[in-house]
């Protein structure tokens, strides 16, 4: 059974479209994140949410929008898609935020591409 | 700023050791953590430093001084599957990961 599901692993899209970017973990986890890999393979964390409240938020453009239904579930909804949004994108959840020994189990990435 | 720094690329013999260096700049620091990435996958997790000293788990050890701010990752007898990029990232005292570029590691027959 896979512990962190994101989907879809692949998007193509034009500029200007709206998109989403679903995930799920099975794990009883608390914490979730959304972090941005782009081509220079920096991990950037985008957002974080422990037990379906927003704990992190880092300087991320408005058109883009987390959402968690619940503390298994984080969604990454994408407004008016740029040329530079194109990286992979990952879902990953730990036991909780605010530790120093927080593993993280990744989800396998979702590449979206903004043609 | 807070910042990680690791070297961009090395390359190694299958069967040989290579060691990996992190150096890094935080504001304080709550643990370090080593995951390896296969190209076009998920970052899994190796190992956890938080005090001084080796911590040996298998073929991989990595090691923490956090008085130099250093830690490098140690791989035995090494294996083509071992080819991957290796991110260092590094806790602060907000309990934020900064995370370093990572080393894409070559192994070579």
């Amino acid at each position: 059974d896979t512990a962190v599901s994101q989907t879809p692993k692949y998007l193509v899209t034009q500029m200007g479209n709206d998109k989403s970017i679903k995930c799920e973990q099975n794990l009883g986890h608390d914490t979730m994140y959304w972090y941005k890999q782009d081509s220079k393979k920096f991990l950037k964390i985008m957002f974080s949410y422990n037990n379906k409240e927003l704990i992190i938020n880092e300087t991320v453009p408005n058109r883009f929008s987390p959402k968690s239904p619940d503390k298994a579930h984080l969604n990454l909804h994408i407004n008016s898609l740029e040329l530079g949004d194109s990286a992979v994108y990952f879902c990953a959840s730990s036991l909780a935020g605010f530790s120093g020994a927080n593993v993280l189990t990744f989800g396998a990435g979702s590449r979206l591409t903004v043609l | 700023g807070q910042n990680i720094d690791q070297p961009t690329e090395m390359t190694a013999t299958e069967g040989a050791i290579v060691q990996i260096n992190c150096t890094y700049q935080t504001s304080g620091f709550n643990g370090l953590f080593w995951y390896q990435q296969h190209a076009g996958e998920a970052p899994t997790f190796l190992s956890y430093n938080v005090l001084d000293g080796l911590e040996e788990k298998g073929r991989f050890s990595s090691f923490l001084s956090r008085s130099k701010g250093y830690s490098y990752l140690l791989l035995k007898e090494l294996q083509m599957k071992d080819s991957a990029s290796y991110l260092c990232a590094v806790t602060n005292s907000n309990y934020q990961l900064i995370w370093g570029a990572g080393t894409k590691l070559i192994i070579k027959p």
